[in-house]
């Protein structure tokens, strides 16, 4: 099992870009979540999805985040347009339902210049 | 709602020392329990875990017991290591937060030789 993966591990962008960072849950985990880590605010959820469909995106800070789970084996999580206090890691993870903890990946930090 | 506290860090410890990270929780019927660490420049890993009151949860020299009367799940090692420096997340996954971990804000401990 490669666990959770995530893509790219680091990006630098210019401010008003868009970014789009990608996840891999693990093959049978029906809940996947997006986490943002900063100094300031600690881990911070985003949003989660439940077999696909999100049910959560009360964290999400702006219409300027946005993200999707076209499959059972893919998310993505876009921010358009950046913005330099949009810098911070963005993790992802899955779970299966019941009482099992996540499985976190290694980060994507993404830095806005 | 449910929510978990933890003792605020940082933690310095001397090598071979004992450590003790103080976690207490606020849940409605019988949250599952964990210990997450988070090593520099990483994602998050699942420690240990317990699911029901009594329960002790063990991994790599930690252990922590779901004690239901005091609403707590401390975590303790007996000899800590400077391998060991890392921040420390307490989290809970109840019964009717549909797969939702709820974390602690982290305590970072530092263990100098």
């Amino acid at each position: 099992d490669a666990g959770v993966i995530q893509s790219p591990r680091h990006e630098v962008t210019e401010m008003g870009q868009e970014v789009t960072l990608r996840c891999k849950p693990i093959s049978g985990h029906d809940y996947l979540f997006w986490y943002r880590q900063t100094m300031m605010r600690g881990l911070e959820l985003l949003i989660y999805f439940n077999n696909n469909v999100p049910i959560d995106d009360s964290g999400m800070p702006e219409d300027r985040f946005s993200a999707k789970m076209p499959n059972a084996s893919f998310s993505t999580l876009k921010i358009q347009p950046s913005e330099p206090r949009d810098s911070a890691v963005y993790f992802c993870a899955s779970t299966p339902a019941g009482i099992y903890g996540y499985t976190f990946g290694s980060g994507t930090r993404l830095t806005v210049v | 709602g449910d929510s978990v506290t933890q003792m605020e860090g940082p933690v310095t410890l001397s090598e071979e020392a004992f450590l003790t990270i103080n976690c207490t929780y606020t849940a409605t019927g019988y949250p599952s329990l964990f210990w997450y660490v988070q090593y520099p420049g990483e994602g998050l890993q699942l420690l240990l875990k317990a699911t029901k009151a009594d329960d002790k949860g063990s991994n790599k020299g930690f252990e922590a017991t779901y004690r239901k009367e005091t609403t707590s799940f401390h975590l303790e090692k007996g000899s800590v290591q400077v391998s060991d420096s890392a921040v420390y997340f307490c989290a809970l996954k109840g019964g009717n937060q549909g797969g939702k971990l709820i974390f602690g804000q982290g305590t970072e401990l530092s263990v100098k030789p």
